[in-house]
């Protein structure tokens, strides 16, 4: 079975501050992960994957994630945070199981002025 | 760009009713999903699907049914609506071509049972 825990629900952080969201996951098999955000009143949007290849994923509006495979972590960082990334962020993740994905339960980051 | 389209941003339903949630993406996608999203528990998978006509159970189905007579298209069913099914739900897609492809989202539909 597979599954993802993110241990901050909420995390608050001054504007042009880094960031770092935290994913840990479980799985027996290869794993396949994905960061989404979520902005106010919207759907889930991707952010960045990790397939296989180069450990650090670069994605869109400036992020990255690390993949840690000893670890198993795949922990989503910004260097410098806007006010725009105040939104919820889900990792998730897949396996060889067929399509369905595993979500975390959400980290939510509030960008302070 | 795939665009997933969920028919209801709002909804308003009174216990007791037959609800009908519908979903359409336009990318010719083989896999669609329906999730549940509440506060402090992430997305929890009701159903999905992998082809027209077959449907397979998620995590919380009960209560639930889904439909899906059209490619495109992805109904989710609330038999009798009941207030603890309260929720924002959420619409996917993906194609077929591996456990690798991301899942392509719509905005969501805020359903309220009073």
């Amino acid at each position: 079975a597979q599954s993802v825990t993110q241990l901050d629900s909420q995390v608050p952080v001054f504007e042009e501050a880094p960031v770092e969201l935290r994913c840990n996951y479980s799985s027996s098999v290869s794993v396949y992960l994905f960061w989404y955000v979520q902005y106010p009143n919207q759907g889930l949007q991707l952010l960045l994957k990790y397939l296989s290849g180069s450990t650090l994923v670069k994605g869109i509006n400036g992020f990255e994630a690390e993949f840690n495979k000893s670890q198993t972590s795949f922990h989503l960082r910004k260097p410098s945070v806007h006010i725009s990334d105040t939104a919820e962020y889900f990792c998730a993740v897949s396996g060889n199981t067929g399509n369905q994905f595993y979500f975390g339960t959400g980290t939510s980051l509030t960008v302070i002025p | 760009d795939v665009k997933v389209t969920q028919s209801s941003r709002y909804l308003v339903k009174r216990t007791g009713e037959k609800v009908f949630l519908e979903c359409v993406q336009d990318m010719d996608h083989e896999n669609m999903f329906w999730y549940r999203q509440d506060p402090g528990l992430g997305l929890r998978l009701i159903y999905f699907s992998y082809d027209v006509k077959m449907k397979e159970k998620g995590d919380i189905p009960e209560g639930y049914s889904v439909s899906r007579e059209k490619k495109e298209r992805f109904s989710l069913i609330l038999e009798s609506a009941s207030t603890n099914q309260t929720s924002m739900y959420l619409c996917a897609s993906s194609s077929p071509t591996g456990s690798y492809q991301p899942q392509h989202f719509g905005d969501g539909t805020r359903l309220s049972i009073l």
